[in-house]
This record gives structure tokens, C-alpha cells and sequence, in this order.
């Protein structure tokens, strides 16, 4: 049961340029979600999040919506950087207490 | 800046055995998780914890799983009999506070376990 879904599992962009990343859901319990950036052998790391009274959120080159009509949200990332190449994770809960996952998407920024 | 920490980084094991991973969260954190990732596939959810007992624990996390807080700053995760299907990259992560505002979880660097 997957009830958080990024259907791309990996994107290649240039440097310099926007970079979206895509994540589906189908609880509409979620309440909260977050982006988390994960390198090779660490753990994830928090990037942003966004609460469902927000539609948008942003923290210097990230940015995430939030379309609840569709159960759709999206990081961008601009200007993409090399050092962003990671596998993005999105995240969501619907108490705070439990977070679901999605499968990553894995990010390459080509220089 | 603190940090979750996790040790072993690997852990190897034959089926089984019992094997026990161990976490030491950021110190004025309440909340605690674990979670695993098979090789990929997404991360799940295993447990969570607080005030020294379970708060939410997923179907995954079945009675060959226990959890322990036993000295104030460790946070275990012990698998009783391990099986082939444990072997995964296991996190642990830590959140300041319960409930009010959500504060995102931190996650240590993860424990691969390998049953052979």
C-alpha cells in the first residue's frame, strides 16, 4: 500500500537550470509533508516542508507546492547546483507521529 | 551541531540470530523512530517512541522487534531472530518535541544489516 508515490525515480538537469521533482499521494488524511535529500551512505536530511493550510513554501533555491485538490506536491529547485545531485525523498503524516515515504527520486545536476 | 548518531555502520549476521542496533539521538530530542530501507525501495516506517514506550509501530514491526530506551541517551532496536528479508539499511531519527508544531525528524547515517 503506497499512499505516497514518486513515479520518476530519477532526472537529470543542467546546472544553472530548474529542476522539479514530482511526488502523488492518496491519503487525504496528510496533513504535512516534507522534502528530505539523501546522500550515498547517510541518512536523509531535512530540506523543507510544507503544512496543507500553505499551498506554497520557500527556502532560498527550494520551493514546495501543494495542490491538495490533486494530491499533488513538487519541489523546484532553482538554480540547480552539482552539489544537489542526491536522491529527494518526499515524506507525509498525518498525525506527526507516523511518516510515510516515498521511493526517491534520484537527482542529477550535470555541470 | 548535534547529530544522530548509529552504530555499527554494518552489521552482518547469520539467519537467525539476534542481532541489536544501536542509536544515540540528539540529547533534547523526545521523540524517537525507526525506520528501513530495502535496497531499493522506499523508506518505511518502523516505530516510534516516546515517554519510554511505543507510540506507533507499522504491520513490519511485528513481535521479532523490540525497541529501548535503557539508559536515558540509547535507543535500540533488537531483532530476535533475524531472516533474510531484515537485511536493509535501518535509520534511526529523532524529533524535538510531540506534537504542536512539526518539527522535521533527524536522521543518523544508518545501520546496514546484512543476513547471510
Amino acid at each position: 500500500d503506497q499512499q505516497v508515490k514518486q513515479n520518476s525515480p530519477s532526472l537529470s538537469v543542467q546546472e544553472g537550470r530548474i529542476s522539479i521533482l514530482n511526488c502523488d499521494y492518496t491519503n487525504s488524511m496528510f496533513d504535512y509533508f516534507l522534502w528530505y535529500k539523501k546522500y550515498p551512505a547517510e541518512g536523509p536530511t531535512f530540506l523543507i516542508s510544507i503544512s496543507s493550510i500553505k499551498d506554497k513554501n520557500e527556502d532560498g533555491r527550494f520551493t514546495v507546492f501543494l495542490n491538495k485538490s490533486a494530491k499533488h506536491l513538487s519541489l523546484h529547485i532553482v538554480p540547480s547546483q552539482p552539489g544537489d545531485s542526491a536522491v529527494y525523498f518526499c515524506a507525509a503524516s498525518d498525525t506527526g507521529n507516523q511518516f510515510y515515504f516515498g521511493t526517491g527520486t534520484s537527482l542529477t545536476v550535470i555541470p | 551541531e548535534p547529530e544522530v548518531t548509529q552504530t555499527p555502520s554494518h552489521q552482518v549476521t547469520q539467519m537467525g540470530q539476534e542481532v541489536i542496533l544501536r542509536c544515540v539521538p540528539i540529547s533534547n530530542h523526545l521523540y524517537f523512530y525507526w525506520y528501513r530501507q530495502i535496497l531499493g525501495q522506499k523508506v518505511e516506517f518502523l516505530v516510534s517512541f516516546y515517554n519510554n514506550e511505543i507510540s506507533e509501530k507499522s504491520e513490519i514491526f511485528d513481535d521479532q522487534f523490540s525497541v529501548e530506551r535503557p539508559d536515558g541517551s540509547n535507543f535500540t532496536l533488537k531483532i530476535r531472530s533475524t531472516k533474510l528479508e531484515d537485511s536493509a539499511m535501518y535509520f534511526c531519527a529523532s524529533r524535538r518535541v510531540a506534537g504542536g508544531p512539526r518539527d522535521e525528524q533527524f536522521f543518523g547515517p544508518g545501520t546496514r544489516l546484512t543476513v547471510l
